[in-house]
């Protein structure tokens, strides 16, 4: 079964500088897809970037980016200039091409910091 | 386009009784998955319904149901509920299969009493 793990509940950033989440994830399939999901107290669940794990280049987009090793089975997301804005729950997901469902890890509240 | 959305977006219920919550997914998208969102249990699967199939179910109890309609709108019912039922519970819909990418929708927000 795959499994998905945020290790860092809470992070803090200041605003304009640099954060990293981590998320690591485990799985026998070769072929799946990794999110990072945003959930601001607004609730609405957004999606912020997508990885297809086929793909060796790492996905960007704006001031988010990931850093994907496969071999690792890790998939960190980078967000730079942070941004009041950013601050909300960040979530971690993997996508099985087998089920087609997405399994989720537990959250990182990120909170922005003037 | 417009974006997934779900109704009610607030619920109280009785324990006991039954609901229907139900959501319209991105025009042209025929996968809609439902998710439970709980503090404890973070968010979990409910099940996936593409062109009126049941494609995908999570690991819930027989009382969690849903369907799908020919417009790819669905609905999930939840019966005899119980004090742990209460949730928020999300629906996503996706282009084709829900793992390439979902589009959430604001949610339901139940409360069981």
């Amino acid at each position: 079964a795959q499994t998905v793990t945020q290790s860092q509940p809470e992070m803090s950033v200041q605003e304009a500088e640099t954060v990293t989440l981590s998320c690591t994830y485990d799985t026998s399939e070769s072929n799946y897809y990794l999110f990072w999901y945003k959930q601001p107290p607004s609730r609405q669940m957004i999606l912020v970037i997508r990885q297809e794990a086929y793909k060796q280049q790492n996905a960007t987009e704006n001031r988010f980016s990931v850093n994907f090793q496969k071999a690792a089975k890790s998939f960190s997301l980078k967000i730079s200039d942070s941004q009041l804005g950013d601050t909300a729950m960040y979530f971690c997901a993997f996508g099985s091409s087998n089920t087609g469902k997405l399994i989720f890890g537990q959250g990182t509240t990120l909170q922005v910091k003037p | 386009k417009a974006g997934v959305t779900q109704t009610p977006r607030y619920l109280i219920k009785t324990r006991g009784q039954q609901v229907t919550l139900s959501c319209s997914p991105i025009s042209g998208h025929r996968s809609v998955s439902w998710y439970q969102q709980t503090p404890g249990q973070g968010l979990q699967f409910l099940f996936e319904y593409f062109s009126e199939t049941q494609r995908n179910k999570g690991n819930f109890p027989g009382r969690f149901s849903g369907r799908q309609f020919s417009n790819s709108r669905s609905e999930m019912n939840v019966s005899t509920l119980e004090l742990g039922d209460s949730a928020l519970y999300l629906c996503a819909s996706s282009p084709d299969r829900a793992a390439y990418e979902q589009y959430f929708g604001p949610g339901t927000r139940l409360t069981v009493t």
